[in-house]
């Protein structure tokens, strides 16, 4: 199983980019990298995912270095309304065996006007 | 679409007692997962179910727990019975055959046992 680690919390102002890193070294050939974010009372809602080099959505990007040991979630432009937990997941993204998932403790953000 | 619905959405319950909770999918998606969330434990996975069979119950707490899904559009999560120490909120989510790992959640029951 492969977990991930992350930072326990991070802060930003209203306007900058926040950067988050995953650790994942025992990431498996077929996984692939997925992040959510949950606000306070709700459940946690699908980001991005993405199996190597970048990936890129209306919400954020996602890079993958090549050896795909770590993840970074770029977060453009946050805003008051972007103070969210963040977690990063390791998996099967597709196909029909689906592995056990870890969520973890995630990373949560705050961010200050 | 309605998304992934639960219910009931806060329940209160004294000890000793049967609690079910409960869980429709999206239309189409044919994994479910229960998951429970507390503040000391995180977010945990419960139990996933792939085309209404179980596939991994190794997170279900004790035999007190169980989950059924007799059909894809319904899935429920037993505790009987029922400890203060499983009050927690409750999540259910699901996703589909080709993203797996893309799941949408529900709302999520608040459980509290007294």
């Amino acid at each position: 199983l492969a977990k991930t680690t992350q930072p326990i919390s991070m802060d930003s102002y209203e306007g900058q980019e926040v950067n988050i890193t995953c650790s994942h070294n025992n990431i498996a050939t077929n996984d692939y990298i997925t992040w959510y974010q949950q606000f306070p009372s709700q459940g946690p809602r699908f980001i991005i995912q993405g199996y190597k080099t970048k990936v890129t959505n209306e919400v954020a990007s996602l890079f993958i270095p090549a050896d795909r040991k770590s993840s970074t979630l770029s977060l453009p432009r946050v805003s008051l309304s972007d103070t969210a937990v963040y977690y990063c997941l390791v998996g099967l993204g597709g196909g029909s065996t689906l592995g056990r998932l870890y969520f973890g403790r995630g990373t949560q953000l705050t961010v200050w006007p | 679409d309605a998304g992934v619905i639960q219910s009931p959405r806060h329940e209160v319950t004294e000890m000793g007692q049967e609690v079910t909770l409960r869980c429709k999918p999206i239309s189409g998606h044919n994994s479910l997962f229960w998951y429970r969330q507390t503040m000391m434990r995180g977010l945990e996975l419960l139990i996933y179910f792939n085309n209404n069979v179980p596939i991994d119950d190794s997170g279900m707490p004790e035999d007190r727990f169980s989950a059924k899904m007799p059909n894809a559009s319904f899935s429920t999560l037993k505790i009987q019975p029922s400890e203060p120490r499983d009050s927690a909120v409750y999540f259910c989510a699901s996703s589909s055959r080709r993203r797996p790992m893309e799941q949408y959640f529900g709302p999520g029951t608040r459980l509290t046992v007294t």
